[in-house]
């Protein structure tokens, strides 16, 4: 089955540190760029980062630059994003979605359920 | 940074009536950048059109996506009870690719 599961969502502590796994299952995950979105309780939808197949590239929303860090793990299929100096305004649902390409347009055609971080002393 | 508004914050419709979504982005999106999704209470967001106009894999016609440049239009013909949802828009032109803040389409 296509899947991705996410996990490691925790209650943390301000300045604290969590990491966020996704494996993926179904597809071949080294063919696709990965990206992670997040959406605060009763909020929109925010993305955060991406990271290219080969895990050459990644692009972060300024928020999170030198906090956060997405890496993968191709020969075990996992996504992660590694969060550094985690604040209240970081509590979310993470999700990790897929990245598919028609032409030049991109889109996320694939998700995850999501997991819950939440920041909070 | 390409900001996206959407409009109405939230629609209020009955099921048969059809639901007409905005979404301006503050410059012009080239190349077709522009996806909508559709995410229910409590669940993950589902791809719906990408690059403006093409409806993802599974997605009934009732849902068509058009627009070009800063203006781009969701429509859903006629509303169905599993329709009423939140719908957001993305654009993937640059970064930060940033996600419209919503329409709640409501009964």
């Amino acid at each position: 089955e296509v899947q991705l599961v996410e996990f490691g969502g925790a209650l943390v502590q301000p300045g604290g540190s969590q990491r966020l796994s996704c494996a993926a299952s179904g597809f071949t995950f080294s063919s696709y760029w990965m990206s992670w979105v997040r959406q605060a309780p009763g909020k929109g939808l925010e993305w955060m980062a991406n990271i290219k197949g080969d895990g050459s590239e990644e692009f972060y929303v300024d928020s999170v630059k030198g906090r956060f860090t997405v890496s993968r793990d191709n020969p075990y299929n996992r996504l992660y994003l590694q969060m550094n100096s985690l604040r209240a305004e970081d509590t979310a649902v993470y999700y990790c979605a897929r990245i598919s390409w028609s032409g030049a347009n991109w889109y996320f055609d694939l998700w995850g359920r999501g997991t819950l971080v939440t920041v909070s002393s | 940074e390409i900001v996206l508004t959407q409009s109405p914050g939230t629609l209020s419709l009955s099921p048969g009536e059809r639901a007409t979504l905005s979404c301006r982005a503050s410059q012009s999106l080239t190349r077709s950048h522009l996806a909508w999704y559709q995410q229910k209470p409590g669940q993950a967001p589902r791809l719906l059109i990408y690059g403006v106009s093409s409806r993802a894999t599974g997605i009934p016609d009732r849902f068509s996506g058009s627009g070009s440049g800063t203006d781009f239009t969701l429509t859903i013909s006629r509303l169905e009870p599993e329709d009423f949802a939140v719908y957001y828009c993305h654009h993937s032109v640059s970064s930060p690719f940033t996600f419209g803040p919503g329409t709640k389409v409501d009964i």
